[in-house]
């Protein structure tokens, strides 16, 4: 147990309207990761933290903003909901050392899942 | 850019049957591979992973992979499925910048 929560763990809004995500960690680990799965896409990357205000983008960024302003907190926010991001959400921790053989497995949380009406 | 195929979107087999769920990967150096499997509702439990070395590569649940750099696969199996093995796999490629690619997955169905 990699001490991963997401919250909430379900959320029901409607389009236009803001979301904020959150991931919480208590093992203090650098990399950090936001990924959206939707069925037969399997897990897609939205973005990534490689530590306090570092974050780049991943493969599907357009419409998610990020933001980690503590080591133990990443947050998705979604700055007007859209239909198209009905999915479920899981974040990430990655354990070990940037460049470390074996450093490079991931723990997930439990998911979020949304949806946008 | 790094790629992983899972051929098969949903396997059905008996409990105590053998099992070998395929995954191809694309990747310029010697890849990182990893298998997660995910139970309904849960989130992703890492099965096993390949760094280097010996390349068939032991897991936690009886699970197995072989790493076969010729035909760019990383195939997991068990040799007596349990009916608690129902679930969803994923292959995935990892990058040393912490960046994994994850294939679309493969749903395992046991019969009783």
């Amino acid at each position: 147990d990699a001490g991963i929560t997401q919250s909430p763990r379900h959320k029901v809004t409607e389009t236009g309207t803001p979301v904020t995500l959150r991931c919480h960690q208590t093992e203090n680990h650098r990399y950090m990761y936001w990924y959206r799965q939707d069925p037969g896409h399997g897990l897609r990357l939205i973005h990534y933290s490689y530590g306090v205000k570092d974050t780049d983008k991943g493969e599907v960024s357009d419409g998610y903003s990020v933001s980690r302003s503590k080591t133990e907190d990443f947050l998705l926010t979604l700055e007007s909901a859209t239909s198209s991001q009905t999915s479920v959400y899981f974040c990430a921790i990655r354990t070990g050392l940037a460049g470390e053989t074996g450093g490079n497995e991931q723990f997930f949380g439990p998911g979020t899942r949304l949806t946008v009406l | 850019a790094q790629s992983v195929t899972q051929p098969d979107i949903h396997i059905t087999v008996s409990e105590g049957a053998s099992l070998e769920l395929r995954c191809n990967y694309s990747y310029g150096a010697t890849p990182y591979l990893f298998w997660y499997v995910q139970s309904p509702g849960q989130g992703l439990q890492l099965l096993l992973k390949y760094f280097s070395g010996d390349t068939l590569v032991q897991g936690i649940k009886g699970f197995e992979a072989e790493f076969k750099r010729s035909q760019s696969s990383f195939n997991l199996r068990k040799p007596s499925v349990h009916w608690s093995d129902a679930a969803e796999y994923f292959c995935a490629v990892g990058a040393r910048a912490g960046k994994s690619t994850f294939g679309d997955g493969t749903t395992l169905t046991v019969k009783p």
